[in-house]
């Protein structure tokens, strides 16, 4: 079945203590990336990755690592998170569109993070 | 990026009738996509359409792009109250694949 999975679905942890969320995709999509929703404001750009070894900011990079060492996987470190990090996160990975752009976004099931 | 813009904010009609969602985006674009979200999960893509195109239909959505006045409209027709949702558009730029979103209209169908 494809499809993004993401690990964990809940978190709650202390301001200052690093952690990473894990984003996995099983249908060889070239293009990754992270996104936060808070309420009100939709969806934000974290950080996206156009293929291995590639990657670029998004619209809030602020506080946020990535890598993409492997084709499959894209995880989304906080080294230092803050209470302002606190929200509801999404991985989402697509190909190429057939007449180029972004082509249809699988969307991973979301992670609730929690910094206190 | 959100430079895209969604109207109404939220919608709330009767189950079985038809409900309609405006999108209006500054830049020019390849392609254009709607996204449904049930509360507090995952987008799931819903239909897209190409700057070439003009409409385009997928069982009970239709889906139409004026790429000259810079807007789409996602029609739902005959909605059920499973239809209840956030909708959002997203369009991609011709030079990059990054999305740029809208920030959703939210769908209420009364049964």
């Amino acid at each position: 079945e494809a499809q993004v999975t993401q690990n964990p679905r809940y978190l709650i942890t202390v301001t200052g203590k690093k952690l990473t969320v894990t984003c996995s995709q099983n249908m060889n999509h070239e293009y990754m990336s992270w996104y936060r929703q808070d309420p009100g404001l939709g969806l934000r750009q974290i950080y996206y990755s156009m293929n291995v070894e590639v990657t670029d900011k998004g619209d809030v990079p602020e506080g946020y690592k990535v890598s993409r060492k492997e084709k499959r996987n894209f995880p989304l470190i906080l080294e230092s998170p803050s209470p302002n990090q606190t929200s509801l996160y999404f991985c989402a990975s697509s190909s190429p569109g057939r007449s180029g752009g972004s082509g249809e976004q699988y969307f991973g099931p979301g992670t609730r993070l929690t910094v206190t | 990026s959100q430079q895209g813009e969604e109207d109404p904010q939220a919608l709330s009609i009767q189950e079985g009738e038809n409900a309609t969602m405006n999108c209006s985006y500054k830049t020019s674009i390849n392609n254009l996509q709607w996204y449904r979200q049930n509360s507090g999960r995952g987008l799931v893509h819903l239909i897209l359409i190409r700057s070439n195109e003009r409409e385009k239909h997928s069982g009970r959505l239709r889906v139409t792009l004026d790429t000259s006045k810079k807007s789409s409209s996602l029609l739902i027709t005959a909605s059920r109250a499973a239809d209840t949702a956030s909708y959002f558009c997203a369009m991609t730029p011709p030079s990059n694949y990054q999305l740029i979103w809208g920030a959703g209209t939210k769908l209420i169908i009364k049964p």
